[in-house]
């Protein structure tokens, strides 16, 4: 079975500093790898997509990056976070070839302070 | 671009009643309607889904409507019990060319004992 992992849980970070957020996928092969953004009380937005390494589309302009390295890793990086980088980040993954059917990882909780 | 409502965004029943949940999409392209259920500081979990050529989807308690001509699709969950509590969203994608799915803002259910 597949099964999706991200970290950390949660992170507390100052204003201006980087960010690192890794999401791996096991049980599968070439997934398409997604990155969303959950306000507080909110839906979810769409930041990035990847349907292989290296491969990355963005969907919202803003402070954030995203690379996938391997196969099966999709990192969300920031050089300087901003206050309104605060939320839940959650990555997603489908199975390639379909653009159905996401499962969501935990998700990471980070507040900027 | 495409825009999802959701209402109501609090639904109170009693335990053994039913929970229906309203969604309306913009873009009348849009082919693929899931449905997820997340519960308090996890990722949200796909419980059901429907595609633009079937009006109608039953999985024990959960059913979903497509109403293609109004452009909305419902959940329906009957003998709703305590463990249904937590916050469903709805989302709509055109899954033949894009990516993207679009997320409404979420209901949050609450089932009392």
């Amino acid at each position: 079975s597949q099964t999706i992992h991200q970290w950390p849980a949660t992170l507390v970070q100052p204003v201006g500093s980087p960010l690192s957020l890794e999401c791996t996928v096991e049980g599968t092969s070439n997934p398409n790898l997604y990155w969303y953004r959950q306000a507080a009380g909110r839906g979810l937005q769409l930041l990035f997509y990847s349907v292989g390494i290296g491969q990355i589309s963005s969907e919202v302009p803003q402070n954030l990056s995203a690379s996938r390295p391997q196969d099966r890793q999709f990192i969300l990086s920031s050089k300087k976070l901003l206050l309104s980088d605060s939320g839940f980040y959650l990555c997603a993954w489908s199975r390639g070839g379909s653009r159905e059917t996401q499962y969501f990882g935990p998700g990471t909780r980070l507040l900027v302070l | 671009g495409e825009n999802v409502e959701q209402h109501p965004s609090t639904l109170s029943v009693q335990e053994g009643d039913s929970a229906v949940i309203k969604c309306t999409y913009s873009d009348s392209a849009s082919n693929y309607f899931p449905w997820y259920k997340q519960e308090l500081g996890k990722g949200p979990q796909l419980i059901i889904d429907i595609r633009s050529n079937v009006g109608e989807k039953k999985d024990q308690r959960i059913a979903v409507t497509l109403n293609k001509t109004a452009k909305h699709f419902s959940l329906h969950i009957t003998e709703t019990q305590p463990e249904d509590s937590a916050v469903y969203f709805c989302a709509a994608g055109l899954m033949d060319s894009s990516y993207k799915l679009i997320f409404g803002s979420g209901t949050r259910l609450l089932v009392r004992p």
